[in-house]
């Protein structure tokens, strides 16, 4: 299997404008995080789907920002509209149902956003 | 509710001396204890995780941790550390059976030659 897989890797945009990354987890997990990190706070919990379905948001900073899993193998977050203190390196991981007890999380290799 | 400490933003060795990495948690529930490392430019990898059983834990390249709940810590150790050790070592708590995981702000290893 190729990974979780995140595009674009690194993203340049100027404020005020829509973002969206991208991630596809890996094929039969079926619950998919993102996480943002920054230096200032670290690793935070943005948003998780079970089965496609968001279990839980509150994590995410404010309605500027949005994610969807349309189906088992993409989800998009999206800022809209983008701000300096949006940039950080946004990841994304997937694991499968049992990963409490013996999986593990997947990481991509995030995406770098820069909002200037 | 779950938290992590990581004592150290930073930690210099020499090649072939000990690394250790300290961590505390704090949590309502026993918890699920895990180390990730993550390399530069790419995502995190588990390192090792304690969820129940053996207290001492481990886990790929060397490492091991042992969770010790007197003192709510879960410390990170290698014997001897290598070159290519050098990264970025994250600590992580969730609540049994749960799937959030609460990060740690990281401590970065570097090693000397």
């Amino acid at each position: 299997d190729a990974g979780v897989i995140q595009s674009p890797r690194h993203e340049v945009t100027e404020m005020g404008q829509e973002v969206t990354l991208r991630c596809k987890p890996i094929s039969g997990h079926d619950y998919l995080f993102w996480y943002r990190q920054t230096m200032m706070r670290g690793l935070e919990l943005l948003i998780y789907f079970n089965n496609n379905v968001p279990i839980d948001d509150s994590g995410m900073p404010e309605d500027r920002f949005s994610a969807k899993m349309p189906n088992a193998s993409f989800s998009t977050l999206k800022i809209q509209p983008s701000e300096p203190r949006d940039s950080a390196v946004y990841f994304c991981a997937s694991s499968s149902r049992t990963f409490a007890t013996n999986e593990k999380l997947f990481f991509g290799s995030g995406t770098q956003l820069s909002v200037l | 509710a779950q938290s992590v400490t990581q004592l150290g933003s930073h930690v210099s060795v020499s090649e072939g001396a000990l690394v250790l990495l300290r961590c505390n948690y704090s949590s309502s529930v026993p918890p699920y204890l895990f180390w990730y490392v993550q390399y530069p430019n790419q995502g995190l990898q588990l390192l090792l995780k304690y969820t129940t059983g053996a207290t001492l834990v481990k886990g790929i390249n060397g490492f091991e941790a042992e969770f010790k709940k007197s003192e709510t810590s879960f410390h990170l150790t290698k014997p001897s550390a290598h070159m290519s050790d050098a990264a970025e070592y994250f600590c992580a708590v969730s609540p049994p059976n749960d799937y959030k995981l609460s990060f740690g702000a990281g401590t970065t290893v570097t090693v000397r030659a």
